[in-house]
């Protein structure tokens, strides 16, 4: 029963580049949670999705960021025309219902832009 | 001000030792209280879940104070696998938004 799956693990983009981020949640799971963490602070919400809807965007940044969670296949968190400030861990996270007794968190993507 | 502020250590102890974290929150709103548990950058894993009347797991012991805002950890006989960064959380939604400190570190020697 694999855990939650994020990849890639490192992803190095030059500023004004897209990066694409994936998490595959645990089998079973249909609510998905993208949290960052900037160097030296805490992990910060970002987005939580079921599938096919967008539950709560309230911790992503207005502009260049994106996140869906298709019917098929990972959720895809999306960063357009990445600047350097946009390097950091991302977790995504998973759990089978809204307020389940445990979220489990996929080993991260760590993103520079160089 | 930080929704959760921490102090961020690090807490340098010797193996055996008895440490204590705390930690105040800002949001009287908060319903849901954790400790989490990072090691070097790696993904955050639950420790244990606060409740008001306090709990004990093993060596780990979480108490809360909703009145003054303030949930506590104490570790008993400190292990060298005890070293990390201990994440103090909470969330008025359950697990749904979860808020995280920026956490205390804690470096456990032989």
């Amino acid at each position: 029963n694999a855990g939650v799956m994020q990849n890639p693990r490192h992803l190095v983009r030059r500023r004004g580049q897209e990066a694409r981020l994936r998490c595959s949640p645990m089998k079973g799971h249909s609510h998905v949670y993208w949290y960052r963490q900037l160097p030296e602070e805490g992990l910060k919400f970002m987005v939580y999705l079921q599938k096919e809807n967008i539950i709560d965007e309230s911790g992503m940044p207005k502009e260049r960021f994106s996140a869906e969670f298709p019917k098929e296949g990972p959720s895809i968190l999306r960063i357009q025309q990445v600047v350097r400030g946009d390097s950091a861990a991302y977790f995504c996270a998973s759990s089978p219902e809204q307020k389940g007794e445990k979220l489990f968190f996929g080993s991260g993507t760590q993103l520079s832009v160089l | 001000r930080k929704e959760v502020e921490q102090d961020p250590g690090p807490f340098n102890v010797p193996e055996g030792a008895t440490v204590a974290f705390n930690c105040t929150y800002s949001n009287s709103a908060s319903q849901s209280f954790f400790w989490y548990r990072q090691d070097c950058r790696k993904e955050p894993k639950l420790l244990m879940s606060v409740y008001s009347s306090g709990n004990e797991d093993g060596r780990f012991t979480a108490q809360l104070n909703r009145a003054s805002q303030y949930i506590s950890l104490l570790i008993r006989d400190s292990k060298l696998s005890d070293s990390a960064t201990y994440l103090c959380v909470v969330s008025r939604t359950g697990f749904q938004k979860l808020v995280f400190g920026t956490g205390t570190r804690l470096l456990v020697s032989p």
